[in-house]
């Protein structure tokens, strides 16, 4: 089966600065990766997704690539704010199952 | 539209007893997943239904089942519950199966702890 590997587990940055966080797959045939912002007590939210056949995708400050060669994607976030402060989750998909990273920790400080 | 619907929130069991999660999707989906959460193990894949079907199911014991109904709802079972049982259930729904162009929404989770 699939497994994701994600780096890194914590991270701080000063607000404004970016933040990138990457992961790896093993399985070659997974199509879609999504990314997952969880805060404090809440529930995941997708934030970014990307699928095989693309290799960028943008949305204002976040942007996620995809390098189904080396079988890494990376989640690009610019100009962090305070608000960006929570747990980020990538995950890989293939075949009616979805695995995720273990998660990295993101702290912007002020 | 309504989000995605757990119940119950919290759950309060002991050891060797059963229970019963719920999750209604967001009206129209008909994609439901069940992730268990934990602070050791993260985030992990249970099982999938789509149209009332199972497509696949994650490494766990055959003491976790689940079903999902004709109106797209979904439960999970859990019998002859362990401490190593307690964690947060999170369900997503998505329209279409995720590899096929559905973004998933997740619930807010059952937080079960088992004593």
């Amino acid at each position: 089966g699939e497994n994701v590997e994600q780096h890194p587990s914590t991270l701080s940055v000063q607000e404004g600065d970016s933040a990138v966080i990457k992961c790896t797959y093993s399985d070659s045939a997974s199509n879609y990766f999504p990314w997952y912002k969880q805060e404090l007590g809440k529930r995941p939210q997708l934030i970014i997704d990307i699928r095989s056949n693309v290799g960028e995708k943008k949305d204002q400050r976040i942007a996620v690539t995809l390098n189904k060669t080396a079988k890494h994607f990376s989640l690009h976030i610019t100009e962090t704010q305070p608000e960006d402060s929570a747990v980020y989750f990538c995950a890989g998909y293939n075949n009616n199952d979805m695995r995720f990273g273990a998660g990295t920790r993101l702290t912007v400080k002020p | 539209k309504a989000g995605v619907t757990q119940t119950p929130r919290y759950l309060i069991k002991t050891r060797g007893q059963q229970v019963t999660l719920s999750c209604s999707p967001i009206s129209g989906h008909r994609s439901v997943s069940w992730y268990q959460q934990t602070p050791g193990q993260g985030l992990q894949f249970l099982f999938e239904y789509f149209s009332e079907t199972q497509r696949n199911k994650g490494n766990f014991p055959g003491r976790f089942s689940g079903r999902q109904f004709s109106n797209s709802r979904s439960e999970m079972n859990v019998s002859t519950l362990e401490l190593g049982d307690s964690a947060l259930y999170l369900c997503a729904s998505s329209l279409l199966l995720p590899g096929q162009g559905g973004e998933q929404f997740f619930g807010p989770g059952t937080r079960l702890t088992v004593l």
